[in-house]
């Protein structure tokens, strides 16, 4: 079945970038998407991309796509204490009762001050 | 305000027990969605409804019901055959399945007495 994968962990300076990375096994997939989770919260979202783009900006996030070797990255510029949270990516996969959404284990972004 | 509400916010449940968790949206979508999440893990589908009367079972259906007798509610019965029901449980809709953009409510933590 469809897979995505990210890293489990990223420690990060206020001021800095952070970069998330996310692989995905299936190539059908239409959509791409970022999602935020704060503690105790449900899951916000924050951007996604169509699979026929290569990146997208919206304003403090950016988000590169490489379709042929799969892998996704969201990045947080000046990225500050309340960008600290787990961040999925999930890919969107069409089937025939809709589309299907797969998300990765979740990266945990900690920002030191 | 437009949104997804999700109650109660914790549910206890004893051996032996059914209990119902709640999820409303005023978001006029017709796609409703429930997923379970465990500590350092993705979300997982429980069971999806692409409009109302109609439900299919996602990747971990067994020992949950849901049913979908109206547009703006879904509701998640975690059954007795559910042996390790301790989870976060979230609920999230789109404006329909083939819309990929899902909308998650603030979950609902379960735990077992």
């Amino acid at each position: 079945g469809e897979d995505v994968e990210q890293s489990l962990f990223l420690s990060v300076r206020e001021g800095d970038s952070s970069v998330i990375n996310c692989t995905y096994t299936d190539s059908s997939s239409t959509y791409l998407y970022w999602y935020k989770q704060e503690p105790g919260a449900g899951l916000q979202l924050l951007t996604y991309i169509f699979s026929n783009m290569d990146m997208k900006q919206d304003q403090r996030l950016t988000v590169l796509l490489n379709k042929k070797d799969k892998h996704l990255s969201l990045r947080i510029a000046d990225t500050q204490t309340g960008d600290s949270a787990i961040y999925f990516c999930a890919s969107s996969s069409p089937g025939a009762a809709g589309n299907k959404l797969t998300f990765g284990g979740g990266t945990r972004v900690l920002v030191k001050p | 305000d437009g949104g997804i509400t999700q109650s109660p916010k914790y549910l206890f449940r004893k051996e032996g027990q059914n209990v119902t968790l709640s999820c409303e949206q005023n978001l006029n979508h017709d796609a409703m969605y429930w997923y379970r999440q465990d500590p350092g893990q993705g979300l997982r589908l429980i069971y999806y409804s692409q409009i109302v009367n109609d439900f299919q079972k996602g990747d971990i259906a067994e020992g949950y019901s849901v049913s979908r007798e109206k547009k703006e509610s879904f509701p998640l019965t975690v059954t007795s055959a559910q042996k390790n029901p301790t989870a976060f449980y979230l609920c999230a809709s789109s404006r329909d399945s083939f819309q990929e953009t899902q909308y998650f409510g603030p979950g609902t933590r379960l735990l077992v007495l």
